[in-house]
Formats: C-alpha cells, structure tokens, sequence
C-alpha cells in the first residue's frame, strides 16, 4: 500500500518568511496530492490540491509542486502570517482508490 | 462549514465496552470515510462507504465495522474497546466512488477516550 513520509515534523518560521514542507509517497499509481491545514481543536480543511496531470498550483500565498519521477511533493507557503500556524497534512492517494493516505504531519508555528 | 456533522464530539467509554459514532455527509456527497487520528499522528484510513455498500477497508481488525444508510448518513461501531482505540474519529464525505475523485470534506470529529 502506500506510504507517505512528511518532513519535517516542526517548522517554526519569522512572519513573513516562507514555510516549506516536504512529502515522499511510495506507490507510483498515485495521482491525487491534496493538503490539509488542522488548527488545534477543529476539523482538517482542504487548503490545496494537484493532480499528476500538472506540476504546480498556486492560490494567493500557497504553492503545491509535485515531481512524480522522484515521488515527492512540496507545500510552500509564503509571507507567512500568525493565523497560519496549525498542523498541516499532505495525503496521496490514486483516484480510483478508496483511501487518502496521509503523512505524519507538520507542526507550523509562525512567531510575531 | 463544510456540512459533515459527527456526533457525539466527546465520548469516554470503558475498556470492553462497544460504542457507536455517527456521521452525516454533506448533501449532495454519496461516499464516507472513515479515519481514526492518534495524538500527534495523521489520520490513518478504516473504511469507506459508496452507496451502503462498503468499498474498501484499512488495517484495521473486525470489531470495527461500520454502515451506511440511504440517506449516505454513516455510523461507525467499535465493539470490545481497547485502551488504544482512544483517538480522535474523523469521517470524510465526498461524491464519487473513491477518495481522489473530488475533494473529501471533513467532519469535526469524535473524540473517544477508553478508560
């Protein structure tokens, strides 16, 4: 089955840095890459998603890039802000599979 | 709000008891996931429903079993409760056969605590 890895575990960043988080999957059907933002207390929500078909997302300050020859995906978050400290997950799955496989997550903590 | 309502939010169950969770899926959405997140961990897949019919399982043993009913609403049951099984239970709805086919919305989650 497969396997998501997400580095690092902890990020803390200077507001208005960028952030940076990292995943490897292991099975090459995979072709679904979605990310999710979890704030203390309250449900994973959707930030951001791609698909195998395109190497790069953008919307406003978040960028997904995706590389299938080396199976791995990036979250980039720029000029970050204090409300985008929370525990982000990266998840892979094939489309026609029945299950998001998840990484271990990351910790982000934007400091003032 | 994403629509997807768990119920109860927080559960405290004793070991070898059963329990039951309930999940309504947004409308509109006739697939439900169910995922169990550990402290500190990512959520790690249990099962999923596609109209009533289960459609995929996780690793995880038999006395986790679940339903769907036609309304796509979803119950998940626990029986013979371990110390363990305390996680946070989070169901997932989408339209589609299948987790990648459109965005899977989240619902808050049970918080299950096994004494």
């Amino acid at each position: 089955g497969e396997n998501v890895e997400q580095h690092p575990s902890t990020l803390s960043v200077q507001e208005g840095d960028s952030a940076v988080i990292k995943c490897t999957y292991s099975d090459s059907a995979s072709n679904y890459f979605p990310w999710y933002k979890q704030e203390l207390g309250k449900r994973p929500q959707l930030i951001i998603d791609i698909r195998s078909n395109v190497g790069e997302k953008k919307d406003q300050r978040i960028a997904v890039t995706l590389n299938k020859t080396a199976k791995h995906f990036s979250l980039h978050i720029t000029e970050t802000q204090p409300e985008d400290s929370a525990v982000y997950f990266c998840a892979a799955s094939p489309s026609n599979d029945y299950k998001l496989s998840f990484g271990a997550g990351t910790t982000v903590t934007v400091r003032a | 709000e994403t629509g997807v309502t768990q119920s109860p939010t927080h559960l405290i169950k004793t070991r070898g008891q059963q329990v039951t969770l309930r999940c309504s899926s947004q409308s509109g959405h006739n697939t439900v996931s169910w995922y169990q997140q550990a402290l500190g961990q990512g959520p790690q897949f249990i099962f999923q429903y596609y109209r009533e019919e289960e459609n995929g399982r996780g690793n995880f043993p038999p006395r986790f079993s679940g339903l769907q009913f036609p309304n796509y609403s979803s119950e998940l049951n626990v029986n013979a409760l371990e110390l363990d099984d305390s996680a946070l239970y989070l169901c997932a709805s989408n339209k589609g056969r299948g987790a990648g086919v459109t965005e899977a919305f989240f619902g808050q989650g049970t918080r299950l605590t096994v004494v």
